[in-house]
């Protein structure tokens, strides 16, 4: 059974880069049968997708945040991170990394979610 | 992007009720909608793919369905643990765009 489980600071200063990781055990990203994604969510709102990445190193991105962000795979280590530069006091949410399916391109298997909170 | 518009926003009902949600694109998505429910200070759980197709481990009292561009979340028989927000997402076309969510909660 696959687990996702994100990890990083809970606190960045505005205008600095938010920076996550999501370990995976259970299945391999260099598979080549999943999107390896990050979704957010601001406490008590709605869902919002980043982006995903699949393991051939091709990556979609969201276009509101395309020109912040870049995601990446690490293959040895079976993880995939996230990084949003230039981060606002808007950025704050929970940020979910999540396994997407190619045909259907549906979310099967998510992490727990990490609160990150921008503030100087 | 492609709009995703969910009604109700919210909705009250009692343990045993028959409850629909309905989702509608802002354009014609084929069947590429998916459906997940989410509890407080959880994630998402998905429930149904390509519109109607149950995940596995999903009860069957979950069910799906279309109409053109309007997509419905149907349980059956309300059970005390479906009490939760739902929402659907399109994977038609890039972006992926999530409905605003419905949440269900008690009479």
């Amino acid at each position: 059974q696959v687990q996702l489980q994100e990890s990083g600071p809970g606190l960045v200063k505005p205008s600095q880069t938010l920076s996550l990781t999501c370990d995976v055990s259970g299945a391999s990203i260099s598979s080549g049968a999943y999107y390896w994604s990050w979704i957010r969510q601001v406490p008590g709102k709605g869902l919002e997708w980043i982006g995903y990445m699949f393991y051939s190193g091709s990556a979609y991105y969201n276009p509101s945040l395309e020109s912040r962000l870049i995601i990446s795979l690490d293959a040895s280590n079976n993880r995939f991170s996230l990084k949003l530069r230039s981060v606002t006091a808007a950025d704050t949410a929970v940020y979910f990394c999540a396994r997407a399916g190619q045909k259907e391109i549906n979310f099967d298997s998510w992490g727990q979610g990490t609160l990150v909170t921008v503030s100087s | 992007d492609i709009q995703m518009t969910q009604s109700p926003s919210s909705l009250s009902a009692s343990v045993g009720d028959r409850v629909t949600i309905t989702c509608r694109a802002s354009q014609s998505i084929s069947s590429f909608l998916n459906w997940y429910q989410q509890k407080p200070g959880k994630a998402p759980k998905l429930l149904i793919y390509a519109a109607s197709t149950l995940q596995s481990g999903v009860p069957s009292r979950f069910s799906g369905g279309e109409s053109g561009a309007e997509f419905t979340l149907t349980i059956s028989s309300l059970q005390p643990e479906d009490f939760a927000t739902y929402y659907c997402q399109q994977s038609y076309r890039m972006p992926l765009t999530f409905g605003q969510g419905t949440k269900v909660e008690i009479k």
